[in-house]
C-alpha cells in the first residue's frame, strides 16, 4: 500500500496517560501535516513538518502536545496526560512539497478515545 | 470569525438532481481552493481544486471561484446516492489547508 499509513487506527487511553500516533507518508513525500477532527466538525490544522523540522505549529496546543518527523521513521504526534477533550480523530496527510500547494493525501486516521 | 464557512446543511437532493455546495473564506491572501469529500468514518479525499476565477469542470463536478466575493462553490450534476458524504471546502494561503466544517449531502434514491 503506497498510501499514507497511520497507526494505531484506534487507541483507548485513560485520563493522564500518553498517546502516541504514528504516520508514514506516501513514498516520495517529505511533508507531513497533522489535523484533528472532533465529532461533527471539520478538520483543524495542528502542525506541518518536513524531515527533522517543524515548519508551522500554529495549530498545536501549547501544552501536552508535540510532534516530530525524524530523519528515519514515521512522524509521531505525542499527547501527554490526555484528557477527555482530546478524544478525536487525528488525521495525517502528506505532500511531496512540490506541485499543487495544498494538495494533500490523507491517511485513514487514528481515533483516540480517552476514558 | 470563522476563516472558512460552509452552509450548514444537511442538504438533501433527489437522485439525478444538481447539488450545490457553497463556501466563503476570509483570508484574501488565499491562492488555492479545494473540495474534499469525506465518507462517514473515512479519510478526506480530494475531488477538485481551483486557482483562477471562473468555472472548472471535471466530469459531473464543477468548481466555481469568485475571489472578489471570496466565494467558492461545488456543483454536482446528476447526483447519485454514492455522492452522499460530507463535503469539505478548504483554502490554502500556504502549504497547509484551512478547512470549513463541511456540508453533509444526502442524495435520495
Amino acid at each position: 500500500n503506497a498510501g499514507v499509513m497511520q497507526n494505531p487506527r484506534h487507541l483507548v487511553r485513560r485520563r493522564g496517560q500518553e498517546a502516541r500516533l504514528r504516520c508514514s507518508p506516501m513514498k516520495g513525500h517529505s511533508h507531513v501535516y497533522w489535523y484533528r477532527q472532533l465529532p461533527e466538525e471539520g478538520l483543524k490544522f495542528m502542525v506541518y513538518l518536513q524531515k527533522e523540522n517543524i515548519i508551522d505549529e500554529s495549530g498545536m496546543p501549547k501544552e501536552r502536545f508535540s510532534a516530530e518527523f525524524p530523519k528515519e521513521g514515521p512522524s509521531i504526534l505525542r499527547i501527554q496526560q490526555v484528557v477527555r477533550g482530546d478524544s478525536a480523530a487525528y488525521f495525517c496527510a502528506s505532500s511531496p512539497g512540490t506541485g499543487t500547494p495544498g494538495e494533500l493525501f490523507f491517511g485513514e486516521g487514528s481515533r483516540l478515545t480517552v476514558l | 470569525q470563522k476563516e472558512v464557512e460552509q452552509n450548514s446543511g444537511p442538504l438533501s437532493v433527489p437522485e439525478g438532481a444538481i447539488a450545490s455546495l457553497n463556501c466563503t473564506y476570509s483570508d484574501r491572501g488565499s491562492q488555492s481552493f479545494f473540495w474534499y469529500r469525506q465518507y462517514s468514518g473515512k479519510s478526506p479525499e480530494l475531488i477538485m481544486f481551483i486557482y483562477s476565477n471562473g468555472d472548472k469542470e471535471d466530469g459531473r463536478f464543477t468548481a466555481q471561484l469568485n475571489k472578489a466575493s471570496q466565494y467558492v462553490s461545488l456543483l454536482i450534476r446528476d447526483s447519485q446516492p454514492s455522492d452522499s458524504a460530507t463535503y469539505l471546502c478548504a483554502v490554502s494561503p500556504a502549504r497547509q489547508l484551512t478547512f470549513g466544517s463541511g456540508t453533509q449531502l444526502t442524495v435520495l434514491p
